[in-house]
């Protein structure tokens, strides 16, 4: 039962390295989504993906983009990472079943990423 | 500004005591999500709650939506060690992106 899988669980960076966090779900979800989590802050989220083929901003996209490369995989990528970027990150799927959503939020282990 | 603002922010009881945590908003939902989350590891969901009103109890645990669908909060009775964690309220937007409040850290002391 994996559910919801994400890699690196940890990466240090520089400033202005790229990188990309992967996520997959094994759970055929329609919606995948990326959060950040700081001290504080709760879970804002970056972007999320309602269907596959489609991708929206959420409330702290800027820094970042995305990808639905399939079904399963829900990609984030930092061009050039700030220290600012530091933080905890979790990818998330869920099932929507039409009128209100209901679904539940699956979420992965978070990948804890450090920019110096 | 969060579209959701959870209070209090952090709480900390002896085991046994009682305590609610808020969670507010001026917009409407069509539904609110309570979620715990535990150092280390993703949020679990609680509960949905979908109706405007509605209670929704799970053991020691009551969910109450807002008549308005606004606001939520969480009541725990009798309060055990077991019941620390960080508690986080989450809404459905018009298109499904789930937005969380800056959640409530809760430690309950033996």
């Amino acid at each position: 039962n994996a559910g919801v899988t994400q890699t690196p669980k940890f990466q240090v960076l520089k400033t202005g390295q790229s990188m990309t966090l992967q996520c997959a779900q094994d759970m055929n979800h329609n919606s995948m989504y990326w959060y950040r989590q700081d001290p504080g802050m709760g879970l804002r989220l970056i972007y999320y993906s309602a269907s596959e083929g489609t991708t929206d901003k959420g409330e702290v996209p800027n820094g970042y983009n995305v990808s639905r490369l399939n079904k399963r995989e829900f990609s984030l990528r930092l061009e050039s990472a700030a220290p600012s970027q530091t933080s905890v990150y979790f990818c998330a799927s869920s099932q929507s079943s039409g009128g209100a959503f209901t679904g539940e939020l699956f979420f992965g282990e978070g990948s804890r990423l450090t920019v110096l | 500004t969060q579209l959701l603002e959870q209070s209090p922010q952090f709480l900390s009881i002896q085991e046994g005591e009682n305590l609610t945590v808020y969670c507010n908003s001026s917009s409407v939902f069509s539904s609110l999500q309570w979620y715990r989350q535990e150092p280390g590891e993703g949020p679990v969901l609680l509960v949905t709650v979908v109706t405007g009103g509605e209670v929704k109890k799970l053991k020691r645990l009551t969910f109450q939506f807002g008549d308005a669908r606004k606001d939520s909060s969480l009541h725990i009775t009798a309060a055990q060690p077991g019941d620390t964690g960080l508690y986080l309220c989450a809404g459905a937007g018009a298109w499904n992106d789930m937005r969380f409040g800056a959640g409530t850290r809760l430690t309950v002391k033996p």
